[in-house]
């Protein structure tokens, strides 16, 4: 069965700071990966994803990710956080025969001004 | 274009009473899905549906009954709450099966109290 573990739970940063939070699925199949934001009060919104082709994805608001089948991981980073990226987000996979999204348990970033 | 939209945003039951929730969309997706989200444990599928007139179950589907009569809407009932079902209520709808690469587009949430 498919699994998404996010390790960071809660990630306090400060405006300027880089970012990474770690996401590892299992999961033996060919994936699509997910990166969703919620915002305070908002729906999810989708950030980036990846499917095929470069490992390497650029999303929305200047966040990337890099899908490494090895380590199997998809971790997001952006080089400079700021007040706005104050937000939960959540990984996700889905593989097989299956449209279904299993999301990982979320990180909640605090980016102090 | 509305999207995905929800009805109620916000509801508080008494333990037995039951509920519908909605979820509307105008994207003309086949697929459509209900979660909740509750702290610590992101979001959990309940239940599904891959068009008209088909639903299946999800990870977390007892106590909750659901609907898809027409293509751009999908129900969520509850028939007899309880204090466990107290969540936020996201409905998301996707377009036809591609391999799962597609993505899923959310409502902006339905969130449900049971006393």
């Amino acid at each position: 069965a498919q699994s998404v573990s996010q390790h960071n739970h809660h990630v306090i940063l400060s405006e300027a700071a880089s970012l990474e939070l770690g996401c590892n699925y299992s999961y033996g199949g060919t994936v699509n990966l997910f990166w969703y934001v919620q915002y305070p009060g908002q729906h999810l919104q989708l950030l980036l994803k990846y499917f095929s082709g470069d490992p390497l994805v650029k999303g929305i608001k200047g966040f990337e990710a890099e899908f490494i089948k090895s380590k199997f991981s998809f971790n997001l980073r952006k080089p400079s956080v700021q007040w706005s990226d104050t937000a939960e987000y959540f990984c996700a996979v889905s593989g097989g025969a299956t449209n279904k999204l299993i999301f990982g348990t979320g990180t909640l970033l605090a980016v102090q001004p | 274009n509305a999207g995905v939209t929800q009805t109620p945003k916000f509801r508080v039951l008494k333990t037995g009473q039951s509920m519908t929730l909605l979820c509307a969309q105008d994207m003309n997706h086949e697929y459509m899905y209900w979660y909740r989200q509750d702290p610590g444990m992101g979001l959990r599928l309940i239940h599904y549906s891959v068009g008209e007139g088909t639903t299946a179950k999800g990870e977390v589907p007892d106590g909750y009954n659901v609907s898809r009569l027409k293509k751009q809407n999908f129900l969520l009932g509850l028939e007899s709450a309880a204090p466990s079902q107290t969540s936020v209520y996201f409905c998301a709808t996707q377009t036809g099966y591609s391999g799962g690469s597609n993505t899923q587009y959310f409502g902006p949430g339905t969130r449900l109290t049971v006393l």
